[in-house]
């Protein structure tokens, strides 16, 4: 069993949709990044949060330490926001980061 | 300011060959990661640099070694090169080395073995 597991593995949305990834995690972290790597490989970071919830724009992350669980949601998609979208949770030791397998999202027009 | 960046971007090389890959960090940034991209594997963290220590070391063979300088630029090393070591190899830098701190990722280098 991974220490981070993303669901869905593939998603395909229509534009204006309302998109939730969930991600669990099974180490003792301090905080969780989400990022977002567009073809050609280029990893963006989108939020870390360690509680609560974070919002940029029309994309929300919200984590629940007790219940080891976090959830990107994404309002009003959009195709540009096809990307694949990983969760990462570095060890308490510091810097190591094990990721989350990735949601491949397709927001089609 | 300047995000990081990695050189070369893309690199063709040979079994056998080694292979030298250089990230520089943002600048004030002290602490730099190193994760090898597989379709196969996924993301995998190789090591990680704080202050010219290398401060944890994922799960490679020796044949992948790495350095920080005193500038905080960091080189990554692979030696004698095996067909699975074609990857994107990205590199992170943060402020200091504590886990809740963000890290920012360079664009990567994508590394072929033939």
């Amino acid at each position: 069993k991974n220490e981070v597991e993303q669901s869905p593995q593939n998603l395909t949305a229509q534009e204006g949709e309302f998109i939730t990834i969930n991600c669990s995690y099974s180490v003792g972290i301090s905080a969780l990044h989400w990022l977002q790597q567009h073809p050609g490989g280029g990893i963006v970071s989108l939020f870390m949060l360690s509680s609560g919830k974070k919002k940029h724009g029309r994309l929300i992350a919200t984590i629940n330490i007790q219940e080891k669980h976090s959830s990107l949601h994404i309002t009003a998609s959009h195709p540009r926001d096809s990307a694949v979208y990983i969760c990462a949770a570095p060890l308490p030791q510091g810097g190591k980061l094990i990721f989350g397998q990735g949601t491949e999202l397709s927001v089609k027009p | 300011k300047a995000g990081v960046t990695q050189t070369p971007r893309y690199l063709i090389k040979t079994r056998g060959q080694q292979v030298t890959l250089s990230c520089s960090p943002i600048s004030g940034h002290r602490s730099v990661s190193w994760y090898q991209q597989t379709p196969g594997q996924g993301l995998q963290f190789l090591f990680e640099y704080f202050s010219e220590t290398q401060r944890n070391k994922g799960n490679f063979p020796g044949r992948f070694s790495g350095r920080q300088f005193s500038n905080s630029r960091s080189e990554m090393n692979v030696s004698t090169l095996e067909l699975g070591d074609s990857a994107l190899y990205l590199c992170a830098s943060s402020l200091v080395a504590e886990s809740y701190n963000e890290q920012f990722f360079g664009p990567g280098t994508r590394l072929t073995v033939l």
